[in-house]
């Protein structure tokens, strides 16, 4: 089955850390630019960072830059976000999703997501 | 950075009626890279539509989308009872990518 499936999230104090995870199953997963894209309780999207299928291309959101990194590993067909300097604001669903063009930037294919709460 | 205005925010319509979604962005959208997702509770979003009159694998004719520059629109042409949901625009044109507030179809 083609599918994405996030895990890591959780409750974390301000100004910890978590490390996010999606796994990818069913697809050639170099051949995709994979994604975050968040979205707090109640609220709209939020684009948060992409890495391409090489990893020779990351990006981020300003809001997040300084703070969070992208990696993969395409042995294992997944992904992280490591979430440093966690701010209440931060605080969402994190989706990993599908870019299906290369760079197209927009998104196919998503995950369920995995809840991030940021609170003392 | 690109921001979309999404109109209007609810929209009430009985199964069967024609729903029209509109998307306004504050500078051309550059190739008119544009697409559409629907949102279900608890559920990812879904592609819809995208280039912006592009239709995503497995999505019924009775959606649609249209525009250029800085409007866009998704027209639902007759609603079936699980259309019911919530709508995005985003652009993919510059950076940052950028996604509107988003429009909840309802069932009146």
């Amino acid at each position: 089955e083609v599918q994405l499936v996030e895990s890591g999230g959780g409750l974390v104090k301000p100004g910890g850390s978590l490390r996010l995870s999606c796994a990818a199953s069913g697809f050639t997963f170099t051949s995709y630019t994979i994604n975050w894209v968040r979205q707090a309780p109640g609220k709209g999207l939020e684009w948060v960072s992409g890495i391409s299928g090489t990893s020779s291309d990351m990006y981020l959101a300003d809001s997040v830059k300084g703070r969070f990194t992208v990696s993969r590993d395409n042995a294992r067909n997944s992904l992280s976000l490591q979430m440093n300097s966690l701010r209440a604001d931060d605080t969402a669903v994190y989706f990993c999703a599908r870019d299906p063009r290369g760079n197209g930037w927009y998104f196919d294919l998503w995950g369920r997501g995995t809840l991030v709460t940021v609170s003392s | 950075e690109i921001v979309l205005t999404q109109s209007p925010d609810i929209l009430s319509l009985s199964p069967g009626e024609r729903a029209t979604l509109s998307c306004r962005a504050s500078q051309s959208v550059s190739r008119n890279y544009l697409a559409w997702y629907q949102q279900k509770p608890g559920q990812a979003p879904r592609l819809l539509m995208y280039d912006p009159s592009s239709r995503a694998t497995g999505i019924p004719d009775r959606f649609s989308g249209s525009g250029s520059g800085t409007h866009f629109t998704l027209t639902i042409s007759r609603l079936e009872p699980e259309d019911f949901a919530l709508y995005f625009c985003q652009q993919y044109g510059s950076s940052p990518l950028t996604f509107g507030g988003g429009t909840r179809v309802e069932m009146k």
